[in-house]
């Protein structure tokens, strides 16, 4: 059964600072993986999916990498702003899950001025 | 605009009471998710239906049922065996293989 480990579990930096969210899972053979953004009480937006046959998908500020070899995802963030504080969360589908997104617990995420 | 629709927001439920969701999508997706969020905690997944008139347990579906008799709505009852209801519930849905998945804006059912 897949696992999803997201480290760490939160942070806080300054604003402007580039910073590194992890996500690791443990079967390499997965089908995609996605990030995605939750702020307080609210629902879940995609930022980046990546297909298994991908090694990174960038938007804007975001950029998403996929090492499958080694279980690994880093989301990378440019230029930090207030406005980024969230919870950020990645899901893996795979074949052995039924393509059934597989979600970690998330990064919390805190830029203060 | 094209998107899911959760309701209520907040939900309230009394010991021995049967609560339900509503989850409707106009995206014309096929497939449909339920995920129960407690704090600080992941995603983790209740039911799941692929298709109209189908459905399968996640992880954790005891005390829950749902029901996909159309395409755009999966509503997800939590019955009275489910004791510890409190949580954020989450809907989600997603078109194809290797496309976004799409979240309504979730509901946080209560206990009384």
């Amino acid at each position: 059964k897949q696992e999803v480990t997201q480290i760490p579990a939160a942070l806080s930096v300054p604003e402007g600072e580039n910073l590194v969210l992890n996500c690791s899972f443990t079967d390499s053979a997965i089908y995609n993986l996605q990030w995605f953004r939750q702020d307080p009480g609210k629902g879940l937006t995609s930022l980046l999916l990546i297909q298994s046959s991908q090694r990174e998908q960038t938007s804007g500020r975001l950029n998403a990498s996929l090492d499958k070899s080694s279980g690994r995802s880093t989301l990378y963030i440019a230029a930090s702003q207030p406005g980024d504080s969230a919870t950020y969360l990645c899901a893996v589908s795979d074949e052995g899950g039924s393509y059934i997104p597989t979600f970690g617990r998330g990064t919390s995420l805190i830029v203060h001025p | 605009d094209g998107g899911i629709t959760q309701s209520p927001k907040y939900l309230f439920r009394k010991e021995g009471q049967n609560v339900t969701l509503s989850c409707e999508q106009n995206l014309n997706h096929d497939a449909m998710y339920w995920y129960r969020q407690d704090p600080g905690q992941g995603l983790r997944l209740i039911y799941y239906s692929q298709i109209v008139n189908d459905f399968q347990k996640g992880d954790i579906a005891e005390g829950y049922s749902v029901s996909r008799e159309k395409k755009e709505s999966f509503p997800l009852t939590v019955t009275s065996a489910q004791k510890n209801p409190t949580a954020f519930y989450l809907c989600a849905s997603e078109g194809a293989y290797n496309e976004k998945l799409f979240f309504g804006s979730g509901t946080q059912l209560s206990v009384l």
